[in-house]
């Protein structure tokens, strides 16, 4: 079993639209967790970090933790075509493998024009 | 933001021939990680290093090794390829200065074990 999960597989949202998909931890150690987004062809890049309970919000993205439930959503509000792309949920314990992230397998995003 | 570059970006290899992977980073991260992409499987950790001269197994160690010569590069070899390994390898580099800190990605690169 993937110690990061996430759901769905895919989604498709109107443009404008709020697209939202979660991410959920079966390890007690992951305590830091990252959003990351690929676009095709292109190699993953940070969109944010959330460390602390509640939530935490950098322009159209929205991220939620709970860390009792190691559940982490992330909301995007007025979806542009540009947020098409495949969407990492990513986890990190304290300690071990020099800091390197587990990932879940993808969200897949497609915004319709 | 940085920066990280990986080669070849294509590859096509024969079963049993030897291929390595390059990767360069020009941060000064202490931390490199090479991992591996299959849909359905997300990214999975292979091999990892905290320095030059270091590599250590992630995840997914096995037909697999890697070689850090220097703070900017790291390799990932595969001496005896399958068609298994037939993937999108990705390389990243992070300061390790503790929980907090975001890895950056190189571009990828896509082999083809025939």
């Amino acid at each position: 079993q993937q110690k990061v999960q996430q759901s769905p597989e895919s989604l498709s949202v109107p443009e404008g639209g709020m697209a939202s998909f979660n991410c959920t931890s079966s390890d007690r150690n992951f305590q830091y967790f990252w959003w990351y987004r690929q676009h095709s062809g292109e190699g993953p890049k940070a969109l944010m970090s959330i460390f602390s309970d509640g939530d935490k919000k950098e322009g159209r993205f929205t991220a939620h933790l709970n860390k009792a439930s190691l559940h982490v959503s992330l909301h995007i509000r007025d979806s542009q075509p540009s947020d098409s792309a495949l969407y990492f949920c990513a986890a990190r314990a304290q300690t071990g493998f020099a800091s390197a992230l587990t990932f879940g397998s993808g969200t897949k995003v497609i915004v319709l024009p | 933001e940085a920066a990280v570059t990986q080669s070849p970006r294509n590859k096509v290899a024969v079963t049993g021939g030897k291929v390595t992977l390059s990767c360069n980073q020009t941060n000064n991260h202490n931390n490199m990680y090479w991992y591996r992409q299959d849909t359905g499987h997300g990214l999975r950790l292979i091999h990892y290093s905290y320095g030059a001269g270091s590599t250590e197994k992630g995840d997914i160690p096995d037909g697999y090794k890697a070689s850090r010569p220097s703070q900017e590069n790291f390799s990932l070899i595969l001496e005896l390829a399958t068609p298994s390994q037939t993937s999108v390898y990705f390389c990243a580099s992070g300061g390790g200065g503790g929980a907090g800190n975001t890895l950056y990605f190189g571009e990828g690169s896509r082999l083809i074990v025939v």
